[in-house]
């Protein structure tokens, strides 16, 4: 499964967009690109799935380079309830035949939101 | 319905005891993941079982003991666990896209 390289932390402030940079050098043929969100002793919760070029959905934004090398989060107008460990992960999506889904967790990323 | 259920919340136990987690989920995924998460480390895959079969243990200590009853429930049997295993152990399940987690299990090992 390819390695995800994300920033240790990042800070905000409230009403602003935050971005948050995913690296993926070794991103397969067959590989999407995965975003969760955890608040401490919670279960991590499903932001955006893509492959490539731009998804948007209510709650944020995914885009990713023709290359697929790296792909950025962005949350537009992040409030105090943002603040969390968001995670970038890559990998094939789960098949009935029994292969693993892309569910290998990197280090995440910290976003810290102030007032 | 798109819930994962785990029961218990919170597990206290001792070192020579045996205790099982549970998880559920009806929501038709057929497969489904154990997670053991330590304080400000990401979770770590433990499991997976793919229609109702163990497709990847990983290196998992026999002290941890999954099985998969049927497409809806995922249990992990647990004996003589050691403090170092004291985590949140996290329960997902997964429909080819998106996985849903559980709240997780808040284990103690005294």
């Amino acid at each position: 499964l390819a390695k995800t390289t994300q920033p240790i932390s990042m800070d905000s402030y409230e009403g602003q967009e935050v971005n948050i940079t995913c690296s993926h050098n070794n991103i397969a043929t067959n590989d999407y690109i995965t975003w969760y969100q955890q608040f401490p002793s919670q279960g991590p919760r499903f932001i955006i799935q893509g492959y490539k070029t731009k998804v948007t959905n209510e709650v944020a934004s995914l885009f990713i380079p023709a290359d697929r090398k790296s792909s950025t989060l962005s949350l537009p107008r992040v409030s105090l309830s943002d603040t969390a460990v968001y995670y970038c992960l890559v990998g094939a999506r789960m098949n009935y035949g029994g292969s693993q889904g892309n569910l290998i967790f990197g280090k995440g990323t910290k976003l810290s939101v102030k007032p | 319905d798109t819930e994962v259920t785990q029961t218990p919340k919170h597990l206290v136990m001792g070192m020579t005891n045996k205790k099982s987690l549970k998880c559920e989920q009806h929501m038709g995924h057929r497969a489904m993941y154990w997670y053991k998460q330590k304080a400000k480390k990401p979770p770590e895959l433990m499991f997976v079982y793919s229609y109702e079969k163990l497709s990847i243990n990983e290196s998992v200590p026999s002290r941890f003991s999954p099985e998969c009853p049927n497409s809806s429930l995922l249990n992990l049997h647990l004996h003589a666990l050691q403090p170092e295993d004291s985590a949140l152990y996290l329960c997902a399940s997964s429909h080819n896209t998106e996985a849903f987690f559980g709240q997780g299990t808040r284990l103690t090992v005294v």
